[in-house]
């Protein structure tokens, strides 16, 4: 099965900061990659799918990139309302889709 | 408008089995898979499993393996989602997602999740 490596485990950083979330897949998935956002007690929402494609509705400071085994999920403007644990996942439909371990984003 | 609609919670004995719905609305329910994941209290996300909505095939898991089962009914619109024999690290929430496989790759549309308690 492909691993999927999220780093960090969780991230600090105050309002109007720029955030960066790593992702590693444990071999070539080429553009395979969704992430997401989950707030408590919710279901996750993708935000990202196929590795850079913003989903409808979703802020224009998320943005991701990549492909083959590293990707990346960017915040360019830290905002309150970000406050979540945010999720890659191997998403070829073809594969197991698992998921990266999560990251917890907070606000300074 | 899409809506995947999961029945509600359950609270069984470890040994039981455990069948969750997963009702969906607002598209073409054979065009689309569905997949299974679940969350542990605290934990992070764990995918369980998918299922090809049009011919019924599957892929689980390796660590659930022997013990899930994945159907649908094209009929009603509607997925579902068997697990046995139970045990204490089974107590999880549950979701239902559709997948647009190469149209958009990730899970779309959520289930709102079915709280599943395992306890003696």
């Amino acid at each position: 099965d492909i691993q999927m490596t999220q780093s960090p485990s969780s991230v600090s950083a105050s309002v109007g900061d720029r955030v960066t979330i790593t992702c590693r897949a444990s071999q070539g998935i080429n553009y395979w990659v969704a992430w997401y956002q989950q707030k408590p007690g919710k279901a996750p929402k993708l935000i990202i799918s196929g590795a850079t494609n913003l989903q409808s509705g979703v802020p224009s400071r998320f943005s991701g990139s990549g492909s083959g085994t590293h990707f990346t999920l960017t915040i360019r403007s830290l905002q309150p309302e970000d406050v979540a644990t945010y999720y890659c996942q191997q998403a070829n439909s073809f594969l197991r889709g698992t998921f990266g371990q999560g990251t917890r984003l907070e606000i300074k | 408008q899409v809506q995947l609609v999961q029945s509600g919670a359950e609270v069984k004995k470890p040994g039981a089995s455990v069948k969750i719905s997963c009702k969906t609305s607002g598209y073409t329910f054979t065009t689309d898979s569905i997949n299974w994941v679940r969350q542990a209290p605290g934990q992070g996300l764990e995918w369980m499993g998918w299922i090809g909505t049009y011919k019924g095939d599957t892929i689980y898991a390796e660590s659930l393996q022997g013990r899930i089962t994945l159907t649908r009914d094209t009929f009603t619109k509607t997925a579902y989602l068997e697990l046995r024999s139970l045990t204490s690290d089974d107590t999880a929430i549950y979701f239902c997602a559709r997948d647009r496989g190469i149209a958009t790759p990730g899970l779309d549309y959520w289930g709102q999740g079915t709280l599943v308690s395992v306890s003696s």
